[in-house]
């Protein structure tokens, strides 16, 4: 069972190069997220998709776009990557209502020089 | 902007001790709180949520809720070297969407 996958989980990009980050979860979930995370920042939201075909924005939305697939995948796209966008990057899905546990992925480290 | 306020840390705790991680936050419409534990260079994991104003306990793990001074706590008794990690504290914020604290890190020293 992989839970929430990631892929790259390294990448070095140059400013002004574009990349789209993937995630797939196999756990049925309809909601899914991205976060990225600083030091010293915390975790922030990105974009989210609350369902198949629908995706809004978080609290730091600029400079990124999301595809919802289909169920399963959630891409993260940057058309132009810039030095500030180095960081940290989670997807996520959300999992039981009642406990409202977000499952995480391992995280990509995306480096802009 | 909801906020979820954190001090950074570190805790510092001797093994055995109890350790408490605190967390207020904003939006007095809130009704879902949550712990996570991050271990350094991995994701964050749940280990605790609460609903209900009161305490709520797991095993060594304490979480306690004061909605009328927006106010969350996270104790862990008996303290062990492997409790060393940052603590999120997470808030709903509405649209099954969750707003995190910037994190506690917690050392506990043998």
């Amino acid at each position: 069972n992989a839970g929430v996958t990631q892929t790259p989980k390294f990448q070095v990009l140059k400013t002004g190069q574009s990349m789209t980050l993937q995630c797939a979860q196999d756990m049925n979930h309809n909601s899914m997220y991205w976060y990225r995370q600083d030091p010293g920042m915390g975790l922030r939201l990105i974009y989210y998709s609350a369902s198949e075909g629908t995706t809004d924005k978080g609290e730091v939305p600029n400079g990124y776009n999301v595809s919802r697939l289909n169920k399963r995948e959630f891409s993260l796209r940057l058309e132009s990557a810039a030095p500030s966008q180095t960081s940290v990057y989670f997807c996520a899905s959300f999992g039981d209502a009642n406990t409202g546990e977000l499952f995480f992925g391992e995280g990509s480290r995306l480096t802009v020089l | 902007q909801k906020e979820v306020e954190q001090n950074s840390g570190p805790l510092s705790v001797p093994e055995g001790a109890i350790a408490s991680l605190n967390c207020t936050y904003s939006d007095r419409g809130s009704q879902s709180f949550f712990w996570y534990r991050q271990y350094s260079g991995k994701s964050p994991e749940l280990i605790m949520f609460i609903y209900s104003n009161g305490d709520k306990e797991d095993g060594r793990f304490t979480a306690q809720l004061n909605k009328a001074s927006q106010y969350v706590s996270l104790l862990i008794r008996d303290s062990q070297p492997s409790d060393s990690a940052t603590y999120l504290c997470a808030v709903d914020s509405g649209y099954s969407t969750l707003t995190f604290g910037k994190g506690t890190m917690l050392l506990v020293s043998p």
